[in-house]
């Protein structure tokens, strides 16, 4: 079955650096797009970047644009979110989550997402 | 992007069907056939209940329907059942490779 496991999460200070694992199974992982959605506590859903399948196209919410950098290595089947200059309203759950099949990464809904991991932004 | 519109809460007796909205603008719901909805229950991750506009995964009942009117997407539940019970979140691809959610709908199952 599809597991999609979170890791990297933590508390750290304004202005530092995190970064977030993800690891999948039960699916052929270098064929799909996948996306990372942030959740601040007791708020909804908020999309922050995207990968396709070959790492050729990647896509970011401005709100993190030039701050966050998504990554994959499809040989060991893992998704990365590398967070720089970190503030604040960063802090949330990180999912990540799979692209359902048949179109483009972007356009696509999240078919199966993991657990999530919590940063927390604060001094 | 401003993040697309739902109403905070919306509610329906075990048996009856509740619609909920989702309304954004003809740069992503209304220019796109690419909406999801998903369902949240407390404590958990989301999942996916409908993907371009009315398509749904394989798993999903068929309770659960969605379709789409110039800006506004929407979302039916029919035969509520006390499981329905969460929270849901609507999403459309948008102009410039972006994504958007809406703020979420807290469904009460009376």
């Amino acid at each position: 079955q599809v597991q999609l496991v979170e890791s990297g999460g933590g508390v750290v200070q304004p202005g530092r650096s995190l970064r977030l694992s993800c690891a999948a199974s039960g699916f052929t992982f270098s064929i799909y797009g996948m996306h990372w959605v942030r959740q601040a506590p007791g708020k909804g859903l908020d999309w922050v970047a995207v990968m396709s399948y070959d790492g050729s196209n990647e896509y970011y919410a401005d709100s993190v644009k030039g701050r966050f950098t998504i990554s994959r290595d499809n040989s060991k089947k893992m998704l990365y979110l590398q967070m720089n200059s970190l503030r604040t309203e960063d802090t949330a759950v990180y999912y990540c989550a799979k692209v359902s099949p048949g179109v483009t990464a972007i356009k696509a809904g999240f078919d199966y997402w993991g657990q999530g991991t919590l940063v927390t932004v604060s001094s | 992007q401003s993040a697309l519109t739902q109403p905070p809460s919306a509610s329906g007796s075990p048996g009856q069907s509740v619609t909920i909205s989702c309304t954004g603008t003809s740069s992503d719901v209304g220019g796109y056939n690419y909406v999801s909805w998903y369902q949240q229950h407390p404590g958990k991750a989301p999942k996916l209940m409908i993907y371009e506009v009315s398509k749904r995964p394989s798993g999903v009942p068929d309770r659960f329907s969605g379709s789409k009117s110039g800006d506004t997407a929407s979302l039916t539940v029919s035969g509520l059942q006390a499981e329905d019970e969460a929270e849901y979140y609507c999403s459309s691809y948008a102009d410039s490779n972006n994504v958007l959610f809406g703020g979420g709908t807290k469904l009460t199952v009376l």
